[in-house]
């Protein structure tokens, strides 16, 4: 069963704004990725924060996560027609087992 | 990007007929996975692989067997064919620490039609 859900299921936002997604999961975590997949291809890692992060950065996005919440954010700035794409959190529990990816969130940036 | 190759990337069989799909990598990488993607149920774990001649079940299993006889190859079996399995099936590997908690990497998929 998914440990990460998203939210959103699907948001659709003009070119040049921002892009916040969300993540909740259930069970205390090693670390929490994201991924996004264009139409028709495979999954490509974004971004991972551990347990002891707050908050990471890369290029355009930005990552935060709130262990006491269970949750995680992804935020997207001044976004662009090629973020068009679908978005996955994906949790790593504290045992030693596989990656629980999410449903993903479907982005539609319009320019 | 990862050396992960997916074969077919396309396949359309009918209900009943053994199929099997191939995974390769160039990357060394010990974990090897087995995932489908269906609409409203976002990615599933099927199978994976921890090593050679290593393998687990995931979370949706049934119908499928793996094989893993060298580092560079996995392959999912499904023994005979049903409507449902129609989905499109990625292969992923992980590797560096001795973990799963490490980001995988994916192939482009192979989109399965069982008729």
């Amino acid at each position: 069963s998914q440990q990460g859900e998203e939210d959103p299921q699907a948001l659709s936002i003009q070119e040049g704004e921002n892009a916040t997604m969300n993540c909740s999961y259930k069970t205390s975590i090693n670390n929490l990725q994201w991924y996004r997949q264009n139409s028709g291809r495979g999954l490509v890692h974004l971004i991972l924060i551990r347990s002891n992060e707050r908050e990471k950065h890369s290029g355009r996005l930005r990552v935060t996560l709130d262990t006491s919440k269970k949750s995680s954010s992804l935020l997207i700035t001044a976004s662009r027609a090629a973020d068009t794409a679908s978005y996955f959190c994906a949790t790593a529990d504290s045992g030693n087992t596989p990656l629980v990816f999410g449903k993903g969130t479907r982005l539609s940036v319009i320019a | 990007d990862a050396g992960i190759t997916q074969s077919p990337r396309h396949k359309v069989t009918e209900t009943g007929t053994p199929v099997t799909l191939r995974c390769h990598q160039t990357e060394n990488h010990r974990y090897m996975y087995w995932y489908r993607q269906d609409p409203g149920h976002g990615l599933r774990l099927i199978h994976y692989s921890y090593g050679v001649k290593d393998t687990d079940k995931g979370e949706v299993s049934d119908g499928y067997s793996v094989s893993r006889s060298k580092t560079e190859d996995f392959l999912l079996t499904l023994e005979s064919a049903t409507s449902s399995q129609t989905s499109v099936y990625f292969c992923a590997i992980s590797g560096g620490a001795a973990s799963y908690n490490q980001p995988q990497h994916f192939g482009d998929g192979t989109r399965l039609s069982i008729l």
